[in-house]
């Protein structure tokens, strides 16, 4: 268990819908990156919070948004679905962007879009 | 802008052969790499880290990398293969200054024959 809690772990739903994905860092950790995990991207670096703020974006669409809140829980909305939204999401935690730590992955939470 | 590369998409060895996934980076400045595996199902769990020091690091369930900057590369290896060793590995690099954030490359498969 790396104390990463991601919910849901599975998710379908219709293309169009929004969608919102969450994740518990590890107690202690202020920094939360979110990944996306498909077959033909591979693992991608879509957003990090840093105690509540952005740090970094990566290949994140418009249609995508993320944030994280004063408890440090981060939540990963996906809007105006389609067919190739389906993916693994997951969610990272480490101590802070500043230092040579580790990130500690969640479970994932696989979304099927139909 | 970092990137890594994986050699192999897929690696079959057998049970007590060495196993060597290969691994080469780009990075402008010095980086941190990581190896981390994923079985399926599941999240990522960390294998093993290179942030500064020596540059043979040891990591869990027998693997070891050793990073080699002339040859912008991390090894992994592992003497004897188990059959508990089949997962895809992931080869990441991050540098301190772009928030730590992980690049994967693309995966290597592992399957371990009898």
């Amino acid at each position: 268990d790396s104390g990463v809690t991601q919910t849901p772990k599975h998710l379908i739903t219709a293309t169009g819908q929004r969608v919102t994905l969450r994740c518990s860092p590890r107690s202690g950790d202020l920094s939360v990156y979110w990944y996306q995990q498909s077959l033909d991207q591979g693992l991608q670096f879509l957003i990090q919070y840093y105690n509540g703020e952005e740090r970094a974006k990566g290949n994140i669409l418009e249609r995508f948004s993320a944030q994280q809140f004063p408890d440090l829980h981060s939540e990963l909305n996906l809007s105006s679905l389609e067919l190739g939204d389906s993916a693994l999401y997951f969610c990272a935690s480490s101590v802070g962007p500043g230092e040579a730590t580790e990130a500690f992955f969640g479970q994932g939470t696989r979304l099927t879009v139909v | 802008a970092q990137s890594v590369t994986q050699l192999g998409s897929h690696v079959s060895v057998s049970e007590g052969a060495l196993v060597l996934l290969r691994c080469n980076y780009s990075s402008s400045v010095p980086p941190y790499l990581f190896w981390y595996v994923q079985y399926p199902n599941q999240g990522l769990q960390l294998l093993l880290k290179y942030t500064t020091g020596a540059t043979l690091v040891k990591g869990i369930n027998g693997f070891e990398a050793e990073f080699k900057k002339s040859e912008t590369s991390f090894h992994l290896t592992k003497p004897s293969a188990h059959m508990s060793d089949a997962a895809e590995y992931f080869c990441a690099v991050s540098v301190r200054a772009a928030g730590n954030k992980l690049t994967f490359g693309g995966g290597t498969r592992v399957l371990v024959k009898p």
